[in-house]
C-alpha cells in the first residue's frame, strides 16, 4: 500500500538551533503533502500544504518564516523549523493522498523536543 | 469557525458493550468525511470513509446529513479498540484539499 515516510522520528535539538524533517511518499507520487501539528493530548492542527514545485499554503496563524516547507520533488517535502524555541516542542506529521485512493496517508510522525 | 466537533473527550465502555462516538460537521459544500484511528505508539490509519458505507473492524459510521452528523458505532466493543478516534472533514477547494480533524476521542474499553 502507500505509504508516507517521515524521518527522523525523535529529535533533541538546542534552543536556537534549526531542525529539519523529512516526508518522503515511498510508492507514489505526491504532488501534495500536508504538515501537521500535534499537541499532547489534542487534536492535529494543519500547518500548511506543501506543494511541489511552488510555495506552500500556511494556515493562519503559522509563521512561515519560522515553518520553512520545501516540496523540491514529487516524493519529498522538508519542514524546518528555524531558530527553534521550547514552545516549538510538538509532534509533527506529515500526510499525503496517493493516487486513486480515497483519504490521506500519513506519516509515523516526528517528535521534536528543544532544550 | 470549528468544521469537525467530537463532543467527547473521553469515553470508557465495557468489553462487549456497545459504543457510539459522536461526531456533528459545518460545512456548506457536500461534505466527506472520516473516521482516522491511532492506537497506542502507532501512527494515524483510515478507519473508514463515508463513501465507500463500509464496516471496518465492525464499525460503521453514517452520514446523516440533516443532523450534520457522522457517527461511529459498533454493537460489541472489544479491548484492541482501544485507541484515539479521530472524525475529519475533508473540504475541497477546485484542486485544493483540507483535512481538518476533530480533537478526538479516547476510547478505553475496559475487560
Amino acid at each position: 500500500g502507500a505509504v508516507v515516510s517521515q524521518h527522523p522520528s525523535r529529535v533533541i535539538c538546542k534552543s536556537g538551533t534549526s531542525v529539519k524533517i523529512e516526508c518522503r511518499s515511498l510508492d507514489f507520487q505526491a504532488t501534495t503533502m500536508f504538515w501537521y501539528r500535534q499537541f499532547p493530548k489534542q487534536s492535529l492542527m494543519l500547518m500548511a500544504t506543501s506543494n511541489e514545485g511552488s510555495k506552500a499554503t500556511y494556515e493562519q496563524g503559522v509563521e512561515k518564516d519560522k515553518f520553512l516547507i520545501n516540496h523540491a520533488s514529487l516524493t519529498l517535502s522538508t519542514l524546518t523549523v528555524t531558530s527553534a524555541h521550547p514552545e516549538d516542542s510538538s509532534f509533527y506529521i506529515c500526510s499525503a493522498i496517493p493516487p486513486g485512493y480515497y483519504g490521506y496517508t500519513f506519516g509515523s510522525g516526528t517528535r521534536l523536543t528543544v532544550v | 469557525a470549528q468544521r469537525v466537533t467530537q463532543p467527547e473527550k473521553l469515553l470508557s465502555v465495557f468489553k462487549g458493550a456497545p459504543v457510539e462516538l459522536k461526531c456533528n460537521y459545518s460545512y456548506s459544500g457536500s461534505p466527506e468525511l472520516f473516521w482516522y484511528v491511532q492506537y497506542s505508539r502507532q501512527r494515524l490509519q483510515l478507519l473508514l470513509r463515508h463513501i465507500s458505507r463500509e464496516s471496518i473492524k465492525g464499525f460503521t459510521a453514517d452520514l446523516n446529513k440533516g443532523e450534520t452528523s457522522f457517527h461511529l458505532k459498533k454493537p460489541f466493543a472489544q479491548e484492541e479498540d482501544s485507541a484515539m478516534y479521530y472524525c475529519a472533514l475533508l473540504e475541497r477547494g477546485g484542486s485544493n484539499y483540507k483535512l481538518t480533524f476533530g480533537k478526538g476521542t479516547l476510547l478505553t474499553v475496559n475487560p
